[in-house]
């Protein structure tokens, strides 16, 4: 069935430094990509999409890449803050139809 | 604008009693998920309505699990009788129904996190 690989699993880096997470889905029909930040006991909340017309799209510190043809996607968070800290979850959607990837716990060190 | 509300926020129960999460989707909002989220995992789907119609359930055990979503808006999910390894957070959320923009996204509730011992 589809799939979402998500790595790493989980990722330290320095303040101010950056973070790459990749994912990789296998539903070649997904055309939106959205990714969701969820810190410890509280709800998913979307922070960045894109759709497979793009490759890509940046917000402030955040930045998202699409390879269509490749099938992967990469979230890139610039000059990491400690409230960066959390569990970031990519998702492939093929219309209704969400597959989430397996998250990356990012920690950021003060 | 209010978003996903779910109830209660935690449940503990013992193995084989009965439990039931509720969920009231953003307004106007056609669809609605159930996800399942173990510790360090992804949400996984459950069940999706569009409106009051089930489209998607066939990641439900429909041996234990039930659910209903009347007059196309709050939706129950009900564990009957639940089991030791059904201890994990129950996700709900809601989108539109896409319009020219294609908007997909989803809004999440804030979860039930249900213990079984």
């Amino acid at each position: 069935g589809e799939n979402v690989e998500q790595h790493p699993s989980t990722l330290s880096v320095q303040e101010g430094d950056s973070a790459v997470i990749k994912c990789t889905y296998s539903d070649s029909a997904s055309n939106y990509f959205p990714w969701y930040k969820q810190e410890l006991g509280k709800r998913p909340q979307l922070i960045i999409d894109i759709r497979s017309n793009v490759g890509e799209k940046k917000d402030q510190r955040i930045a998202v890449t699409l390879n269509k043809t490749a099938k992967h996607f990469s979230l890139h968070i610039t000059e990491t803050q400690p409230e960066d800290s959390a569990v970031y979850f990519c998702a492939a959607i093929r219309t209704y139809k969400y597959i989430f990837g397996t998250g990356t716990r990012l920690k950021v060190l003060a | 604008e209010a978003g996903v509300v779910q109830s209660p926020r935690y449940k503990i129960i013992e193995k084989k009693q009965p439990v039931a999460f509720w969920c009231n989707p953003i307004s106007g909002h056609n669809t609605l998920y159930w996800y399942l989220q173990n510790l360090g995992q992804g949400p996984e789907l459950l069940i999706r309505y569009e409106n009051e119609e089930a489209v998607d359930d066939s990641q439900l055990p429909k041996d234990r699990f039930s659910a209903e979503r009347l007059k196309g808006v709050d939706s129950t999910l009900k564990i009957q009788p639940a089991e030791l390894g059904d201890s994990a957070v129950y996700l709900c959320a809601s989108s539109s129904l896409p319009g020219l923009a294609g908007s997909n996204e989803q809004f999440f509730g804030p979860g039930t996190r249900l213990t079984v011992l």
